[in-house]
């Protein structure tokens, strides 16, 4: 069955530190990829995308995530996180191509930054 | 600014009552959808419509309807067939696939429903 896992519910990074967010998805070919980024009580934000070549695409905000075929994965990475990058952060896939059939998103990552 | 617009931010409903959120969007986009959203479960998708007078059910259609009359508009009806209608409620929209951007959902601020 098609499936997005985050495996990682919550995550405590120190302000400064990097930041992986982990996103593993479960699909025959490859997906359309998304990370999304909510405040609390808020819409969703795109932070990026990959739907075909360089394995590697930046984002707003300072992101970049990675498209491992192999691994099946999509994990999204900051080299140092700021205080406003608390957030939830969701890892997306479309497996129609396109995305007109909707997104199949995963539970979600709560990021917390210590000062 | 082109945008989608979502009315109203809170709502409240007594157990029994059907109730309508509403979702406008300027972008110009095609395609339209409703996600439903719970604590530590993601987003489900409720209902889609990929072209006006047209929409197809999602994973969780059960006790929700809609609508798509108009192009920029995608009204959800919760009805009182919905045995847990309390959540956030997000709308989103996408040009059509292939005229580049696709797949990506622009998504609105969402509604809080809260069943009394």
């Amino acid at each position: 069955a098609q499936s997005v896992t985050q495996p990682d519910i919550h995550i405590t990074v120190s302000e400064g530190a990097s930041l992986e967010l982990r996103c593993n998805y479960s699909y025959g070919a490859t997906p359309y990829l998304f990370w999304y980024v909510q405040s609390p009580g808020q819409g969703l934000q795109l932070l990026l995308k990959y739907f075909s070549g360089d394995t590697l695409v930046q984002g707003i905000k300072g992101f970049e995530a990675e498209f491992k075929r192999s691994q099946s994965s999509f994990n999204l990475r900051k080299p140092s996180v700021h205080w406003s990058d608390a957030a939830e952060y969701f890892c997306a896939v479309s497996f129609s191509g396109g995305g007109a059939d909707g997104l199949t998103f995963g539970k979600g990552t709560h990021l917390i930054i210590q000062p | 600014d082109g945008g989608i617009t979502q009315s109203p931010k809170y709502l409240f409903r007594k157990e029994g009552q059907n109730v309508t959120l509403s979702c406008e969007q300027n972008l110009n986009h095609d395609a339209m959808y409703w996600y439903r959203q719970d604590p530590g479960q993601g987003l489900r998708l409720i209902y889609y419509s990929q072209i006006v007078n047209d929409f197809q059910k999602g994973d969780i259609a059960e006790g929700y309807s809609v609508s798509r009359e108009k192009k920029e508009s995608f009204p959800l009806t919760v009805t009182s067939a919905q045995k847990n209608p309390t959540a956030f409620y997000l709308c989103a929209s996408t040009p059509r696939s292939g005229s580049g951007g696709a797949g990506e959902q622009f998504f609105g601020p969402g509604t809080r429903l809260t069943v009394l």
